[in-house]
């Protein structure tokens, strides 16, 4: 039972787009949500995260979105740069007194020149 | 120091073998969280501690898997008797609250024969 879902194993933009990464959850306990970023070989990088109270959250390029109605959240990427192409994970916080983070699949992300 | 950091960066084991991994967390974070990889992009929870005291042991095998965290000593992750589905990458991550964003060293890749 995956309980967050990112549908889209890969995207391909051309540098200069938005890329717009999604992630759909099932457990309503989540309050806390993450994206990071993985290039092979490495560790998860962070990148940006919000809490279950907001709806949106900016740093830099980066923004992510929260629809706790949907259990939806969206990562959007404006510009997009070819440093970006990597693996995208998005996480969930279990709330409650339970703080193992919850992954998605990963989106790998490919930004062309 | 200011990166969670990893040892060894490789490990291989034949079947049945012990095998131990290292993890030192961001200096003045009390939280620890170990993850498996496998299979490319699926992360399991494994163990998580608050200081030297385990916080949430719900991901371990119990049979072959040990995690301790002492005082002034990096935390460990051991595995006796080695099977060849342990062959994965180990994650270690720490965090200052438990709650909040988890950061992620660069891993352990495990290979056991």
């Amino acid at each position: 039972d995956q309980q967050v879902k990112q549908n889209s194993p890969s995207l391909s933009v051309q540098e200069g787009r938005i890329s717009i990464l999604n992630c759909d959850y099932t457990n309503s306990m989540f309050d806390y949500f993450l994206w990071y970023k993985k290039y092979p070989a490495e560790g998860p990088t962070f990148l940006i995260s919000i809490s279950s109270i907001k709806d949106k959250n900016e740093d830099g390029r980066f923004t992510v979105f929260l629809n706790k109605s949907a259990k939806h959240l969206s990562l959007h990427i404006v510009p997009s740069q070819p440093g970006d192409s990597a693996v995208y994970f998005c996480a969930a916080n279990g709330g409650g007194s339970n703080y193992k983070l919850t992954f998605g699949k990963g989106t790998l992300l490919t930004v062309n020149p | 120091g200011e990166e969670v950091a990893q040892t060894p960066k490789h490990l291989v084991r034949g079947e049945g073998q012990k095998a131990k991994l290292y993890c030192a967390p961001i200096k003045g974070h009390s939280y620890v969280f170990w993850y498996q990889q496998v299979l490319k992009n699926e992360f399991k929870f494994l163990i998580s501690f608050q200081n030297e005291n385990v916080f949430d042991e719900t991901g371990m095998p119990k049979e072959r898997f040990s995690a301790k965290c002492l005082p002034n000593s990096p935390c460990s992750l051991e595995i006796q008797a080695t099977k060849l589905e342990d062959s994965a990458v180990y994650f270690c991550a720490s965090s200052q609250i438990a709650q909040e964003t988890q950061y992620f060293g660069p891993g352990t890749r495990l290979l056991v024969l």
